[in-house]
């Protein structure tokens, strides 16, 4: 069965460092990969998707992901971080059978000091 | 353009009461997901549906159940209500139901909260 796994629940930074949430998946065949943000009570946001060619995916906000077939990974960065960039961050992959539903990880929240 | 609107955006239920959320997709959009996000934990896909027709259910009870309308908004239909189904109810939106059009928008979800 396809999973996700985001490994940190918690990552702290300080604004203007490097950023890396990281992910893992499970999955047969070729994955399609998302990941979404999620700020506090609210819905949550595309912010890059991957479906195959560039392993690079650049996304909006400054952020980028890199596809790791070998590793089964889809880990994501940004260069600096804003105070802003403070909020939950899920990946995810679709699951292509039968139906193209989402199966999400549990989530890693990103705390930013000032 | 307006995104995928959703309501109410919070309600309390009494244990055993019928709840309908409402979802209105992205204008084009024909394809229409839920999802259970239960608190600290990623949200969980309950049904899709396309042009009218149930595409998919995940692992959830009959008392969960949904509908697609011609205008292709939804309804969440969630019956004799429990504790546990206290979450945030998200709907998502996407232009079909094929893999490339399938990339979904969530709109900002309805807190259900049941006591």
């Amino acid at each position: 069965a396809q999973s996700v796994t985001q490994p940190d629940i918690h990552i702290t930074v300080s604004e203007g460092a490097s950023l890396e949430l990281r992910c893992n998946y499970s999955y047969g065949a070729t994955p399609y990969l998302f990941w979404y943000v999620q700020s506090p009570g609210q819905g949550l946001q595309l912010l890059l998707k991957y479906f195959s060619g560039d392993t690079l995916v650049q996304g909006i906000k400054g952020f980028e992901a890199e596809f790791k077939r070998s590793q089964s990974s889809f880990n994501l960065r940004k260069p600096s971080v804003h105070w802003s960039d403070a909020a939950e961050y899920f990946c995810a992959v679709v699951a292509t059978s039968g139906t193209y539903k989402y199966i999400f990880g549990t989530g890693t929240r990103l705390k930013v000091l000032a | 353009d307006a995104g995928v609107t959703q309501s109410p955006t919070h309600l309390i239920k009494t244990r055993g009461q019928h709840v309908t959320l409402r979802c209105s997709p992205i204008s084009g959009h024909k394809s229409v997901s839920w999802y259970q996000q239960v608190l600290g934990q990623g949200p969980q896909f309950i049904f899709q549906y396309y042009e009218k027709e149930e595409r998919g259910r995940g692992n959830f009870p009959d008392r969960f159940s949904a509908r697609q309308f011609p205008n292709y908004s939804s309804e969440l239909n969630v019956n004799a209500l429990l504790l546990g189904d206290s979450a945030l109810y998200l709907c998502a939106s996407s232009y079909d139901d094929t893999l490339s059009g399938n990339t979904i928008y969530f709109g900002e979800g309805s807190w259900l909260t049941v006591v």
